[in-house]
């Protein structure tokens, strides 16, 4: 079975870089029939997609955060990461990592548990 | 940027049709996809490319789109469908998603 889990500080100041991971197990990152995704939900507030990873590196991002984000993989871990510059208390949410098949018309069928990430100081 | 409007609340009935629509610039042209969302849950796909329901979901769950409108149709509700449910343009390699919708069962 597949499991998605995110990790990282809980808190993050404003104008740092707020760092996550999801470690994917029970399958593999290295399959080119998956998207790996990050999406966040602020306190209250509906899903924003935030972007999508392909394992080679080909990255898709919101085009309204793509000046802020990164996003990038790890095979060898089976693992995949979420950097997001410059924040502030908007961005306070629970981020969640998930899969997302490739083909037209896929949606994110594995999700992790989410993490609620705080931006305060 | 592309957007998609989604009806904030719907009511309906035990046992009665629930009927989510979600709208877009020629969405009908994309594919849509659906996630139903529990309190202090993460989200659960229920549809994907406008009308697939994944493995486990229930057949009550049904998919539309055309034009520039996608609806969830939800046949025979029971109260445990009672959550909130967001619609996603998931075509390409990107995926914005409507503002979601809170389905009350009453």
């Amino acid at each position: 079975q597949l499991q998605l889990q995110e990790s990282g500080p809980g808190l993050v100041k404003p104008s740092e870089t707020l760092s996550l991971t999801c470690a994917v197990s029970g399958g593999s990152v290295s399959t080119s029939s998956y998207f790996w995704g990050w999406i966040r939900q602020p306190p209250g507030k509906g899903l924003e997609w935030i972007g999508n990873i392909y394992y080679s590196g080909s990255t898709f991002y919101n085009p309204s955060l793509k000046s802020r984000v990164t996003i990038s993989v790890d095979t060898s871990k089976s693992q995949f990461s979420l950097k997001l510059s410059s924040v502030t208390a908007a961005d306070t949410a629970v981020y969640y990592c998930a899969r997302r098949e490739t083909k037209r018309g896929g949606g994110f069928d594995y999700w992790g548990q989410g993490t609620l990430v705080t931006v305060s100081s | 940027s592309y957007e998609l409007t989604q009806p904030p609340s719907v009511s309906v009935s035990p046992g009665q049709t629930a009927s989510i629509t979600c709208s877009g610039d020629k969405l009908g042209e994309k594919y849509a996809c659906w996630y139903q969302q529990k309190p202090g849950q993460s989200p659960v796909l229920v549809i994907h490319q406008d009308t697939k329901r994944p493995s486990g979901i229930p057949e009550r769950f049904s998919g539309s789109n055309s034009g520039n409108t996608a609806t969830l149709t939800i046949s025979g509700t029971q109260a445990m469908d009672e959550a909130d449910y967001y619609c996603q343009a998931c075509d390409t390699g990107t995926g914005v998603f409507g503002g979601g919708t809170k389905l009350t069962v009453l």
